[in-house]
């Protein structure tokens, strides 16, 4: 399939342990987002990547959030230290061009269980 | 303090009838607005952006309309199908320099479309 894929589709883990989360955009799209959607809760932007670089981070809710994208392709979010807050539904996107002048396509996400 | 504002919580319409979404905001520097759709477990789909410099744009079934003195855009789908129940986001993109976004999302509305 040539969609938006996730992984894991599913994470359960400890309080306090660190996760490591993966997108593998469409190939060929230079912009990369990051979203999460908390149970019950709206969608919220997190990060958003052009190529490698991240314009701006002050999206992400904490210092404990980080997220890198390499070879203009592969994006990992990292959230260290886990907190019961932050299970939700992890969401990444992919498009073209900029997300309001170019269609994004959004990948199945990652729901993040932390106990 | 929300900037996107979606005010009705959830809409009934009756299928072949029109469905008219509703989006309100405050900041008047966002320059493009997007509407996604959400099914229950599954990614959002992108359906229609709409850039501040324009009142309309038209794809297929769906319309949206700006009127940014009224700081207000809705969404409308004509003629409603079962298959458009979902919940609906309404998103505004801040753009600033060096290719940087920011998106601030509505509450969502959820939509029954009623055979």
């Amino acid at each position: 399939g040539a969609g938006v894929s996730q992984s894991p589709s599913n994470k359960v883990t400890e309080k306090g342990k660190d996760v490591e989360l993966r997108c593998d955009p469409i190939s060929g799209h230079t912009a990369l987002y990051w979203y999460r959607q908390s149970l019950g809760q709206g969608l919220e932007f997190l990060i958003y990547f052009q190529g490698n670089s991240a314009p701006d981070k002050s999206g992400l809710p904490s210092d404990r959030f980080s997220a890198e994208r390499t070879g203009g392709s592969v994006s990992t979010l990292t959230i260290q230290r886990t907190q019961q807050e932050d299970s939700a539904v992890y969401l990444c996107a992919s498009s073209r061009g900029l997300a309001g002048s170019d269609t994004q396509y959004f990948g199945p996400g990652t729901r993040l269980t932390v106990l | 303090d929300q900037q996107v504002k979606q005010n009705s919580p959830s809409l009934s319409v009756q299928e072949g009838r029109i469905s008219i979404l509703n989006c309100d905001y405050t900041n008047s520097m966002f320059d493009y607005f997007l509407w996604y759709k959400k099914y229950p477990a599954e990614g959002p789909t992108f359906l229609i952006s709409i850039s501040s410099i324009k009142d309309k744009n038209e794809d297929g079934r769906f319309t949206v309309f700006l009127n940014k003195s009224a700081k207000h855009l809705s969404l409308h789908i004509v003629p409603s199908q079962p298959g458009d129940s979902a919940v609906y986001f309404c998103a505004a993109i801040l753009s600033f320099d060096n290719y940087g976004q920011n998106f601030v999302f509505g509450p969502g509305t959820r939509l029954s479309v009623l055979p």
